[in-house]
């Protein structure tokens, strides 16, 4: 069975603060991938990024970076110099490689950035 | 490109109805997951079809039916609507074996 963990649930930081939003992930599988979403007030759930599981280069895009971990099974999220629009719910998920594609995820961190 | 569509927006029912969800595919997808979101939880898998079969199913009982059609456009039926079932309910379309999942917009369905 395949578990996502997000410890954190709540984060209030002030505009332009670093934030790191923690992951943690169970899975028998031998490959696997890895997502993040973010999820603004709207509802719509936005593709962040994709990681496979033998790809532990960590990877920066602009103000994001991920920290892909496979010896504590973590995949960690930091958003760098945080804006006001970065106020949303981000989820972590996890999927098998395989043709059947269905993407666990975890209960989602409410990340609040005041101005 | 056109992404992800979901109808409707809304819908209110109430207990023991039946309903029936929309959504299109992504231009080039050619698998839908449906996944259902209770409020402050995280999506939960509900079923997902390729090739108009069901591909895999999540912990959800018989009521939740699905359909692909030729186009790859989907319905998600619920029959005898409980309670519970009020949630956000999200379809995501990808291609098989890419791994990225898009989402649309959801329906909020509201069960009386």
């Amino acid at each position: 069975a395949q578990k996502v963990t997000q410890a954190q649930t709540e984060i209030s930081v002030v505009e332009k603060e670093d934030v790191t939003l923690d992951c943690v992930y169970e899975t028998r599988d031998t490959t696997y991938y890895l997502f993040w979403y973010k999820q603004p007030p709207s509802g719509e759930l936005v593709f962040l990024i994709r990681r496979n599981s033998f790809d532990e280069q960590n990877e920066i895009s602009g103000r994001y970076s991920w920290n892909f971990q496979k010896s504590t099974s973590s995949f960690n999220f930091t958003i760098t110099a945080s804006q006001v629009v970065d106020s949303a719910v981000y989820f972590c998920a996890l999927s098998p490689t395989g043709a059947n594609s269905k993407l666990t995820f975890g209960k989602g961190i409410t990340l609040s950035v005041r101005p | 490109e056109t992404g992800v569509t979901q109808s409707p927006t809304h819908l209110i029912k109430t207990r023991g109805q039946q309903v029936t969800l929309r959504c299109s595919s992504q231009s080039g997808h050619n698998t839908v997951s449906w996944y259902q979101q209770a409020l402050g939880q995280g999506p939960q898998f509900i079923f997902q079809y390729y090739r108009e079969e069901e591909n895999g199913r999540g912990n959800f009982p018989p009521r939740f039916s699905g359909l692909q059609f030729p186009n790859y456009s989907s319905e998600l039926n619920v029959n005898a609507l409980e309670l519970d079932d009020s949630a956000l309910y999200l379809c995501a379309s990808s291609f098989t074996g890419r791994g990225e999942q898009f989402f649309g917009p959801g329906t909020r369905l509201t069960v009386l």
